[in-house]
């Protein structure tokens, strides 16, 4: 059983470019989080996801940042015009239920914006 | 609302013990322990949940102290591989999401 896959793991783009992250989240798994890290800092929630639906999507900014999970598919996470400051780790997690059950992480996509 | 760790750095001799707590100003659900290396994943260590349930590794022990709203996680005759940033996260009863505290780093040296 692979674990949650990541791709890709470093993504540079530059200012007003598109950046497209994915996740495929562990089989049987049907809950994705997406959290965003800089250096030193802990994780910061961005988005809960259950198969096709958004449950809490509190932590995204409102404006260029949008998520998906389709019924077939990697979640992917999306960022529109990215600026200097979208430049972060960017992990996503699946579980096989809500929130109070082990969460599996994945490897995380570094993304740049130059 | 972010919990908040303590102590923010600790440094280690093998063998030697720990204990990282985790305090919130808000009710807690669950508290959650994960463990990150530097350009890794944080891998999960322990939940435990309001009512005394846990669910974790046999290696790990933790606390809950819902009354006071904070979670210890004990590392025990420490090894190399310990090593890492381990986070708390906090949940509420909503059943959402987590909140996540900034993370105390331990080095364990030889």
């Amino acid at each position: 059983n692979a674990g949650v896959m990541q791709n890709p793991r470093h993504l540079v783009r530059r200012r007003g470019q598109e950046a497209r992250l994915r996740c495929s989240p562990m089989k049987g798994h049907s809950h994705v989080y997406w959290y965003r890290q800089l250096p030193e800092e802990g994780l910061k929630f961005m988005v809960y996801l259950q198969k096709e639906n958004i449950i809490d999507e509190s932590g995204m900014p409102k404006e260029r940042f949008s998520a998906e999970f389709p019924k077939e598919g990697p979640s992917i996470l999306r960022i529109q015009q990215v600026v200097r400051g979208d430049s972060a780790a960017y992990f996503c997690a699946s579980s096989p239920g809500p929130v109070n059950t082990e969460a599996f992480f994945g490897q995380g996509t570094r993304l740049t914006v130059v | 609302q972010q919990p908040v760790q303590s102590p923010q750095a600790v440094i280690l001799r093998e063998g030697e013990d720990a204990v990282i707590n985790c305090s919130s100003s808000k009710a807690l659900y669950s508290v959650h322990w994960y463990r990150q290396k530097h350009g890794e994943a944080p891998v999960f260590l322990m939940i435990l949940l309001k009512g005394g349930e846990q669910k974790g590794h046999e290696k790990i022990s933790a606390s809950f102290n819902e009354k006071k709203q904070q979670s210890s996680l004990y590392l025990t005759a420490s090894q190399l591989s310990y090593s890492g940033t381990y986070f708390c996260g906090t949940g509420g009863g909503n059943n959402r999401k987590l909140i996540w505290g900034l993370g105390t780093s331990l080095a364990v040296n030889p």
